[in-house]
């Protein structure tokens, strides 16, 4: 089955500065790439969602980036603010059977 | 809408206990899907259904059983409970395959 690997897990950015989280997947076959945002006791919300037709795709300040050779994809934060301080998650997809997730990305933004 | 709802929101149970976690969607979507989170691990597939009276096994789905028999309702059974199944369940609609899923707002489990 896919497996997919996040990487860093826990990052710390000054207020302001960029952040950038990683993840590598393993079935060429997948072809949806989402990213959740979760906050401490609270559900998953999509951020910003990539498919295999696309290279990257921008939502305000934030970015997903998609190398299909490479089997990887990056989520990009421009100008951090505290309240993107959360646990980011990647995920990949080869359609109907489900998400496969990374383990997650603690962001800390520092005042 | 409502969008996705499960109940029970929180639920103690004692090990060897069954129960079943309800999860309905109002958005008449096609697809949906059982995760459970636990620390660490980020959130893992337990099963999945394409439609109604189709399902599948996702990652994790060792001691859960579920059915779909109407497009609105997918309920997740835990057949005796173990303490290995403390976790926050969170189930998820989808209208398709690459679509944006869409959680409920969990179900939080502890067996002692």
């Amino acid at each position: 089955g896919e497996n997919v690997e996040q990487h860093p897990s826990t990052l710390s950015v000054q207020e302001g500065d960029s952040a950038v989280i990683k993840c590598t997947y393993s079935d060429s076959a997948s072809n949806y790439f989402p990213w959740y945002k979760q906050e401490l006791g609270k559900r998953p919300q999509l951020i910003i969602d990539i498919r295999s037709n696309v290279g990257e795709k921008k939502d305000q300040r934030i970015a997903v980036t998609l190398n299909k050779t490479a089997k990887h994809f990056s989520l990009h934060i421009t100008e951090t603010q505290p309240e993107d301080s959360a646990v980011y998650f990647c995920a990949a997809s080869r359609g109907a059977d489900g998400l496969t997730f990374g383990k997650g990305t603690h962001l800390i933004i520092q005042p | 809408n409502a969008g996705v709802t499960q109940t029970p929101k929180f639920q103690v149970l004692k090990t060897g206990q069954s129960m079943t976690l309800q999860c309905a969607q109002d958005m008449n979507h096609e697809y949906m899907s059982w995760y459970r989170q636990d620390p660490g691990m980020g959130l893992r597939l337990i099963h999945y259904s394409v439609g109604a009276g189709i399902t599948d096994q996702g990652e994790v789905p060792n001691g859960y059983n579920v059915s779909r028999s109407t497009t609105e309702d997918f309920p997740l059974r835990l057949l005796s409970a173990a303490p290995s199944q403390t976790s926050v369940y969170f189930c998820a609609s989808t209208p398709g395959q690459t679509y944006e899923q869409y959680f409920g707002p969990g179900t939080r489990l502890t067996v002692t």
